[in-house]
């Protein structure tokens, strides 16, 4: 069983509508969490960050976490066709002997249709 | 200011041939990381460097082996190429050990055949 789970989608929208995203976790060590954005044939692009539980909003963005159900979301406001993308979902637990190891989810596609 | 460059952008390769990838960041960051990234798997660490002359392993070393002689640049090495190699790697760096920091190249794809 992977440590991060995402479903691959894909996920069609029509422009302007809310795109709902989210991640499961089995490790209740994970204390960071990130979402980015990839690009067909692009590397990822860090969107949003939020450490522990809570709600964090960055303009169209908003991302949650609840440790206590080990769950992670991510919703995008007004979506756009420039919004269409694969969302990966990632975490860490953040101490000293795994600081570089991220664990991420597959990711999902979203495609915004105008 | 180019960021985070990878070479080459594909490469298609034999099973047993070697062959380096590079990566180089302009942004004077001391910490380096090589990742696959496979269909439904997700983004993978093989390796990571906290420094100039340091490597460590990440989650999915066997078959690649790295080298960090320059802070600038962290390569990647197959020393014999398997089909089980074939995939899209990507390279990234991080001002800190924070990993929220971590700035994407665009990736090398490789196919073994």
């Amino acid at each position: 069983q992977k440590e991060v789970e995402q479903d691959p989608g894909p996920l069609s929208v029509p422009e302007g509508a809310i795109v709902s995203l989210n991640c499961t976790y089995s490790n209740s060590a994970f204390q960071y969490f990130m979402w980015y954005r990839q690009y067909s044939r692009k590397g990822p692009e860090l969107l949003m960050y939020t450490y522990s539980s809570g709600n964090k909003e960055d303009g169209r963005f908003t991302a949650q976490v609840d440790k206590s159900s080990k769950y992670i979301s991510l919703f995008i406001r007004d979506s756009q066709p420039s919004d269409s993308a694969t969302y990966l979902c990632a975490m860490s637990e953040g101490a000293t002997d795994s600081w570089g190891k991220l664990q991420f989810g597959a990711g999902t596609q979203v495609v915004v249709t105008p | 200011n180019a960021g985070v460059t990878q070479t080459p952008k594909f490469r298609v390769l034999k099973t047993g041939q070697s062959m380096t990838l590079l990566c180089a960041q302009d942004m004077n960051h001391e910490y380096m990381y090589w990742y696959r990234q496979d269909p439904g798997m997700g983004l993978r660490l093989i390796h990571y460097s906290v420094g100039e002359g340091t490597t460590a392993k990440g989650e999915v070393p066997d078959g690649y082996n790295v080298s960090r002689l320059k802070k600038q640049n962290f390569l990647l090495g197959l020393e014999s190429a398997a089909p089980s190699q074939t995939s899209v790697y990507f390279c990234a760096s991080s001002v800190t050990a924070h990993q929220e920091t971590q700035y994407f190249g665009p990736g090398t794809r490789l196919l073994v055949l």
